[in-house]
């Protein structure tokens, strides 16, 4: 069983409509969750750092659940930018992370 | 802003060569990993260094070895190349007292032949 399990998707959405995915982590003692993204062949960007709080950056919103073990991403507003593999990632209290197989996203116009 | 820097972008070996990576992280980052991703997969961790030591060590072949110098660059060194091993190589880097988010370079795109 991988550490970080996501819904693989793919999650087929229309420009302007919000978006949702969640993942889950086995790990309790997981210290640092992100959610990057990837492009086809590319390396993963830094989408945004989760904190236990919640917290948002423009159309991304990203929740923490400690309690239940899951990350949620949500897009609101989709762009056709935004079409690409989510990886929700967790690091636990050592230096690697750990990787979700990934969400793939697709807006189409 | 600078980012990390990976050479070469690409490679092509053949089987049971020696292949060498290089990796430049972000300036006054401190801290390098390398992750391997395999076609259609999750990057996979193989090892890490934190100020020129290695810190951590995840599921990198005893055919592979890596080191950080003091300008905090790093190489990993691939020996012995299989079939197996054709995948794209991540160098990420992070610095260490800022919650080590993890900023990754374009990759190299190693096929053994």
């Amino acid at each position: 069983r991988k550490e970080v399990e996501q819904d693989p998707g793919p999650f087929n959405v229309p420009e302007g409509a919000t978006v949702a995915f969640n993942c889950t982590y086995s790990n309790s003692a997981s210290q640092s969750f992100f959610w990057y993204r990837q492009d086809c062949r590319k390396e993963p960007k830094l989408l945004m750092s989760v904190y236990s709080s919640g917290n948002e950056d423009g159309r991304f919103t990203a929740q923490l659940n400690r309690a239940s073990q899951y990350i949620s991403l949500l897009i609101r507003d989709s762009k056709l930018s935004d079409s690409a593999t989510y990886l929700c990632v967790v690091n636990g209290n050592d230096y690697k992370l750990s990787f979700g197989a990934g969400t793939t996203v697709t807006v189409r116009a | 802003a600078a980012g990390v820097i990976q050479s070469p972008r690409h490679l092509i070996k053949e089987k049971r060569e020696t292949a060498t990576l290089k990796c430049y992280p972000i300036p006054r980052h401190d801290t390098v990993y390398w992750y391997q991703q395999g076609p259609g997969q999750d990057p996979q961790f193989l090892i890490s260094f934190y100020e020129k030591m290695q810190s951590d060590k995840g599921s990198i072949p005893d055919r592979f070895s890596a080191q950080q110098f003091s300008d905090y660059h790093s190489e990993l060194n691939m020996s012995s190349l299989e079939l197996g091993d054709s995948a794209l190589y991540f160098c990420a880097s992070s610095l260490e007292a800022a919650g080590r988010e993890q900023y990754f370079g374009p990759g190299t795109r190693l096929t053994v032949t």
